[in-house]
């Protein structure tokens, strides 16, 4: 019973490097989120999915690229890391239904320096 | 203006304590409200949801709506110390599935 489950759980960047970060979710949920927690700042959507093949901005996508080749998996991509994007990052998913409950992976904590 | 404000805190209680936390917002297309708890360096976790206004009651925990005002409610009865998380208010409007979050309070119950 994984349920949403994220690599890495840390990790260091420095200015300018790239990387992904994954997220997998086992549940076949068609809806899959990425977001950012910054402290006192709540949750932040970068980009959401709706499905295999579509994906969609957030809030705050610029610096971000998202793909969704199946169902269960997300990867979020992080391209020239700077330091605003140092925050924990969150994924989720969810079922279709007019009320749907967000299940949420535990994070990966970035630091960019 | 935020579109959901959340008083940050930090609360801190009592343990038997009755907590209260709320939130305020801005876009009166919401029409489902839910509370996460959030325990550190985890993920949230759905605690409650509602639909439009009124009560709802689970256990310990109790949660208000009041669209009129714009202003939602969690109360929390006979706090204990595995109570201590962050508490996040989040809404949507009726057939939409992204949520929009308040910022969290953190709560700490002192045994």
């Amino acid at each position: 019973n994984a349920g949403v489950t994220q690599t890495p759980k840390f990790r260091i960047l420095k200015i300018g490097q790239s990387m992904t970060l994954q997220c997998t979710q086992d549940m076949n949920h068609n809806y899959m989120y990425w977001y950012r927690q910054d402290p006192g700042m709540g949750l932040k959507l970068i980009y959401y999915s709706v499905g295999a093949g579509i994906t969609d901005k957030g809030e705050v996508p610029n610096g971000y690229n998202v793909s969704r080749s199946t169902t269960e998996d997300f990867p979020l991509r992080l391209e020239l890391a700077a330091p605003s994007q140092t925050s924990v990052y969150f994924c989720a998913s969810s079922s279709t239904g007019e009320v749907s409950e967000q299940y949420f992976g535990p994070g990966t904590r970035l630091t960019v320096t | 203006q935020k579109e959901v404000e959340q008083d940050p805190g930090p609360l801190s209680v009592p343990e038997g304590a009755i907590v209260s936390l709320n939130c305020t917002y801005s876009n009166s297309a919401f029409q489902y409200f839910m509370w996460y708890r959030q325990y550190s360096r985890k993920g949230p976790e759905l605690l409650m949801y509602t639909y439009s206004s009124g009560n709802k009651e689970d256990g310990r925990f109790t949660a208000q709506v009041d669209k009129s005002s714009k202003y939602i409610s969690l109360f929390i009865r006979d706090s204990q110390p595995s109570d201590s998380a962050t508490y996040l208010c989040a809404m949507t409007k009726r057939n939409d599935y992204k949520l929009s979050f308040g910022a969290g309070t953190t709560v700490t119950v002192r045994a």
